[in-house]
Parts: structure tokens; C-alpha cells; sequence
């Protein structure tokens, strides 16, 4: 079937604008999960869902960070007043359940101007 | 918490060799598994293999196997008869908690050379 998917690819913002990143997991999957990537870096753990249920936003870097999953399926991650230091991939990955193994999308390569 | 250190930035095989990445962790989690994956340069993260560290037995998937030494908390990954297309950034990660967040080391750079 098809994997998990995000959109857009690539986005350049300027720096103070709003962006919103689209995550689409694999059907049925119940976990999602954001991470972000510094370039040349291992991705970092950001927030975690549960159907709809936002368990774990630990990893949100500020308040600027918000994330949601409003009807268990697509999730939306959404920085607002972007900064330079925002500039990473965000990747999205999904399971099947808890503790079950992760399965990634391409990720969106964010770069703020 | 958890903890994933590679220490290798970058390595290099000729194709057909066999080579090995290393990675140590630390974690407080008595039940945890261990993964590594795989991103070539498009970016997509590939599961390589998975250990579960209540497991004895290393994890074999086709070429690649792993060395889990538990009370070392060492695992490492070996490939053979590397292929060209193993080319690609590689990461150890281990998992736990109760929903299974993933710790990630900083990734090992492997070049397969013809």
C-alpha cells in the first residue's frame, strides 16, 4: 500500500511568515510522530499522536511550534513567526500502535530567508 | 532518557567488502528495541533491521546483521557484500517508552566505492 507521505517538499519562507506542513500516514496507522532534522544531523523527536490525541509535545521547540491531528488521519505541523533557526527537514513517520516500528515519509526541507 | 552516540561520521567499503558501523546507547528503559535505518540522499528514512533487547538472538535481514551487545549497550551493524546502493547516511536509534518515541545517534556517512 502507500507509504506515509508529506507535502509540500520544499518550502522557503520568509522569516516571520506562518507555514503549515502536511503529513499523510500510512491507513490505519494510529501512532504519528513529528521529528525534525538539522542538516547533517539525526532527526529529533517533536510531538507525538495517538489517534487524535496529542500525548507527547515535549520536543516542540517553542510556542511557535503547534501540531495537530484533528480527525486521527492527516496531521498538520505549523510554525508560526518562522525563524532562521526553523530551517530543518520535519519528517513525519507513523505505526501501527504502540512501540510497533516507525515507517517515515519524505519530509518537507523548510528553509527560512 | 535515552542516549545514541555513532561515533563514526563517515566510512567507506569497496563494493563486494564488508563493513561495519558502530553504535553505543544508553537508556533507563528496561523493555527497549534498537533499529537502524537508512536514508540515501532523497531523504527517505528506509527501517533497516530491528532489535529487541529482551531478544538474545542478533537480527539478520538478508545481508545485513547486527552485533547487540546488551550489557556493552553496543549495537552494531554489518553489512556484506556491500552493494552500491548501500550507499547513504545511516542511524542507530533506540525506542522505548510506553508508545515508542525514537532516539537517534548522529549518523554514520557510508560510501560504497566501485
Amino acid at each position: 500500500g502507500a507509504g506515509v507521505s508529506q507535502s509540500p517538499r520544499y518550502k522557503v519562507a520568509k522569516r516571520g511568515q506562518d507555514v503549515a506542513l502536511r503529513c499523510d500516514p500510512i491507513s490505519g496507522h494510529v501512532s504519528l510522530f513529528w521529528y525534525q532534522q538539522a542538516l547533517g544531523q539525526g532527526p529529533e523527536f517533536l510531538t507525538y499522536f495517538q489517534n487524535e490525541a496529542q500525548l507527547d509535545k515535549s520536543g516542540l521547540p517553542s510556542d511557535r511550534f503547534f501540531a495537530e491531528r484533528p480527525e486521527g488521519s492527516v496531521s498538520t505541523l505549523k510554525i508560526q513567526r518562522t525563524q532562521q533557526e526553523d530551517s530543518a527537514v520535519y519528517l513525519c513517520a507513523s505505526s501501527s500502535g504502540n512501540r510497533e516500528t516507525q515507517y517515515f515519509g519524505p519530509g518537507t526541507r523548510l528553509l527560512v530567508l | 532518557a535515552q542516549t545514541v552516540t555513532q561515533s563514526q561520521p563517515e566510512m567507506s567499503v569497496q563494493e563486494a567488502e564488508t563493513v561495519t558501523l558502530s553504535c553505543t546507547y544508553d537508556t533507563s528503559e528496561n523493555n527497549y528495541y534498537l533499529f537502524w535505518y537508512k536514508q540515501p540522499p532523497s531523504r527517505q528514512m528506509i527501517l533497516v533491521i530491528r532489535q529487541e533487547a529482551y531478544k538474545q538472538q542478533n537480527a539478520t535481514e538478508n545481508r545485513f546483521s547486527v552485533n547487540f551487545q546488551k550489557a556493552a549497550k553496543s549495537f552494531s551493524l554489518k553489512i556484506s557484500d556491500s552493494q552500491l546502493g548501500d550507499t547513504a547516511m545511516y542511524f542507530c536509534a533506540s525506542g522505548g517508552t510506553s508508545y515508542g518515541k525514537l532516539t537517534f545517534g548522529q549518523g554514520t556517512i557510508l560510501t560504497v566505492h566501485p
